[in-house]
């Protein structure tokens, strides 16, 4: 049980162009869902957490125009990277948790590779 | 704000025990989670401690003491397939994790 799935795994884009990417909880209700950036050798960095129905809180340097988050249901949230640039080539990784203790499950991650 | 501490690179033979310490200082503490994470792949769950003690799972063992804000992941009788980042993270009251910047442990032959 307790399965994250991320779609799509990988994606090339050029820049200037926005690029979705899709999280499911595919086996429970997640109540809350959260976005990481992972770069090369570095740990995984929260961007934001969002709440089924309700606006994302972003942490502090993550800007809120160009990372649209919209969790619209207990089992899909969504990460739109708006005007792509190559600094925003990374790891995207989503997780999520239900309402019952604090263990978040993550997804299989997704690459993203702005040229 | 949340600090986490863990080395950053381990080397170890294979058969052998490897032991990763991590620190932390974090507001609204609520337990330490331990991940394991390949090369391009999200980080597994590995474990996850609230209370002060050992908690055993096989070749992999976690430690907590929060007065001390110190934990440790111990891995027995390791294998090529240990090769891995391991992550540390302190999770808060409001859900938030706060990672760790991970240890590359390298296990030789």
């Amino acid at each position: 049980g307790a399965v994250v799935s991320q779609h799509p795994s990988w994606v090339i884009c050029k820049s200037g162009t926005s690029v979705k990417i899709e999280c499911r909880s595919l086996d429970f209700q997640a109540t809350t869902m959260f976005w990481y950036r992972q770069f090369p050798k570095q740990s995984l960095m929260l961007m934001a957490t969002s709440n089924e129905g309700s606006k994302a809180t972003y942490e502090q340097g993550v800007e809120k125009d160009k990372f649209l988050i919209n969790h619209a249901s207990l089992t899909l949230s969504t990460l739109t990277v708006t005007s792509a640039h190559p600094e925003d080539s990374s790891f995207y990784i989503c997780s999520a948790r239900d309402s019952q203790d604090y263990e978040q499950y993550f997804g299989p991650g997704t690459r993203l590779t702005v040229t | 704000g949340q600090n986490i501490d863990q080395p950053t690179e381990m080397t170890a033979t294979e058969g052998a025990i490897v032991q990763i310490n991590c620190t932390y200082q974090t507001s609204g503490f609520n337990g330490l989670f331990w991940y394991q994470q390949h090369a391009g792949e999200a980080p597994t769950f590995l474990s996850y401690n609230v209370l002060d003690g050992l908690e055993e799972k096989g070749r992999f063992s976690s430690f907590l003491s929060r007065s001390k804000g110190y934990s440790y992941l111990l891995l027995k009788e390791l294998q090529m397939k240990d090769s891995a980042s391991y992550l540390c993270a302190a999770v808060s009251n409001d859900y938030k994790l706060s990672f760790g910047a991970g240890t590359t442990v390298t296990v030789r032959a």
